[in-house]
């Protein structure tokens, strides 16, 4: 079976200061794994996605993740916040064998104070 | 193109009502799905299709019919609401069962029972 934890439920950081989301993730085999973010009142947007190519994945927005093998881990970074990254961040995990289904975490929130 | 929509969005049901959530997608994509999102969770699949005239339980299919008779459409129904169906539920499509694509999501449906 497949599952992902995140590990922080709210993260608050100063605008123009660095962003962390961590991810850990558990999957048997090679997975597939993406952040959404989901803007209040919005639909989810990819922000980016691992598909076993580079293990450093840049995606929109200045954001980029790290796939750790070795640390079962995905986690999200950008170099300096900005207000309109305000917003719910989901880690993602899915099997190629599970059709394509999605395995979400329990989401970030992430604040910006100016 | 629109590319996901979904209608209403907002709906409060009395308990023992039913309704039916509509989704339309203009991607002409294979697969839909239909999740919930619980406060504070993230999304766990209800239904999904992978083409017209197919469709499979997900995670959490009780309470919940689907049909898929073109395309384009994936309605989602409510038969008997309950208070446990309160939740955001958001429609999904994507081209293909390749994981490394994307599912689009729509802007979802806020949905109260009481």
């Amino acid at each position: 079976a497949q599952s992902v934890t995140q590990l922080d439920s709210h993260v608050s950081v100063s605008e123009g200061t660095p962003v962390l989301l961590r991810c850990n993730y558990s999957s048997s085999y090679s997975p597939s794994l993406f952040w959404y973010v989901q803007h209040p009142n919005k639909g989810l947007q990819l922000l980016l996605k691992y598909t076993s190519a580079a293990t450093l994945v840049k995606g929109i927005n200045g954001f980029e993740a790290e796939f750790k093998k070795s640390e079962t881990s995905f986690h999200l970074t950008k170099p300096s916040a900005h207000m309109s990254d305000a917003a719910e961040y989901f880690c993602v995990v899915t099997l190629e064998d599970a059709g394509n289904m999605l395995t979400f975490g329990g989401g970030t929130r992430l604040m910006v104070k100016p | 193109n629109a590319g996901v929509t979904q209608t209403p969005k907002f709906r409060i049901l009395k308990i023992g009502q039913s309704m039916t959530l509509q989704c339309t997608q203009d991607m002409n994509h294979n697969y839909m799905y239909w999740y919930r999102q619980d406060p504070g969770m993230g999304l766990k699949l209800i239904y999904y299709s992978v083409g017209a005239g197919i469709t499979d339980k997900g995670e959490v299919p009780n309470g919940y019919n689907v049909s898929r008779s073109t395309t384009e459409d994936f309605p989602l129904r409510l038969e008997l609401a309950a208070p446990s169906q309160t939740s955001v539920y958001f429609c999904a499509s994507s081209l293909v069962r390749d994981p490394s694509y994307e599912q689009y999501f729509g802007p979802g449906t806020r949905l109260t029972v009481t």
